[in-house]
């Protein structure tokens, strides 16, 4: 089965401006959460999706949305950029309990995103 | 709310000798998740192992293995002869049992950087 795919891997933006990054979960998969990956605040959760729907939201202003198509693929958005976005976001796919044993997440190789 | 610690910011093992990664969490529920990831320098996350808190026995994979304490909330990772390819990050992770609300997000600790020593 092929992995968590992301893109674009690498992403420069400027502030002000919005971003949109896209994630295909593994297949059979039908769970996205999204993650925000700083030297300073370390991993940190932003939302998860599931059969289109937001389950799970972290603490993170409203200028991070998220949504899930049909084929369980996510994008997230984050609008008006700030300096303090530069960051890897990574993707993860996972089962839903009740579908299997392993509600496991698996990670994409991430979208390093630096705003200037 | 959880959280979890990973008390050592870096540990360095020579080649083939065995090392210990430490990970306390925090919480007050009695089902839950805990996960070892890898980050090499190539930024990909990758599962390394997973412990069911239900389950007494400690998880192994290969090379790697986990010392589960569950009234003490420890979870550390042992390596056993290790390769110049183990040097990474690595994130000890919680994750609450998923009820009605379905999956609950991870919980990160802050991370330990494995070097190896040839």
């Amino acid at each position: 089965k092929a992995g968590v795919t992301q893109t674009p891997r690498y992403l420069i933006k400027t502030r002000g401006q919005q971003v949109t990054l896209s994630c295909s979960p593994i297949s059979g998969h039908r769970s996205v959460s999204w993650y925000q990956q700083t030297p300073g605040q370390g991993l940190q959760f932003l939302f998860e999706y599931f059969s289109e729907t937001q389950r799970n939201k972290g603490n993170f202003p409203g200028r991070f949305s998220g949504r899930q198509f049909s084929n369980s693929r996510s994008e997230m958005n984050v609008s008006t950029l700030e300096l303090g976005d530069s960051a890897l976001y990574l993707c993860a796919s996972s089962l839903l309990p009740g579908q299997g044993a392993d509600e496991t997440q698996y990670f994409g190789p991430g979208t390093r995103l630096l705003v200037l | 709310a959880q959280t979890v610690t990973q008390s050592q910011p870096e540990m360095s093992v020579q080649e083939a000798e065995t090392v210990t990664l430490s990970c306390t969490y925090d919480t007050s529920e009695s089902d839950y998740y805990l996960f070892w990831y890898k980050q090499p320098p190539s930024r990909q996350m990758i599962l390394v192992i997973r412990q069911e808190a239900y389950k007494q026995q400690n998880a192994t994979e290969n090379r790697f293995s986990v010392n589960f304490q569950k009234a003490a909330k420890s979870f550390s990772l042992k390596i056993s002869d290790s390769q110049l390819g183990d040097a990474a990050m690595y994130f000890c992770a919680y994750r609450s049992a998923p009820f009605n609300s379905g999956n609950t997000p991870l919980v990160f600790g802050k991370g330990t950087r494995l070097s190896v020593i040839a």
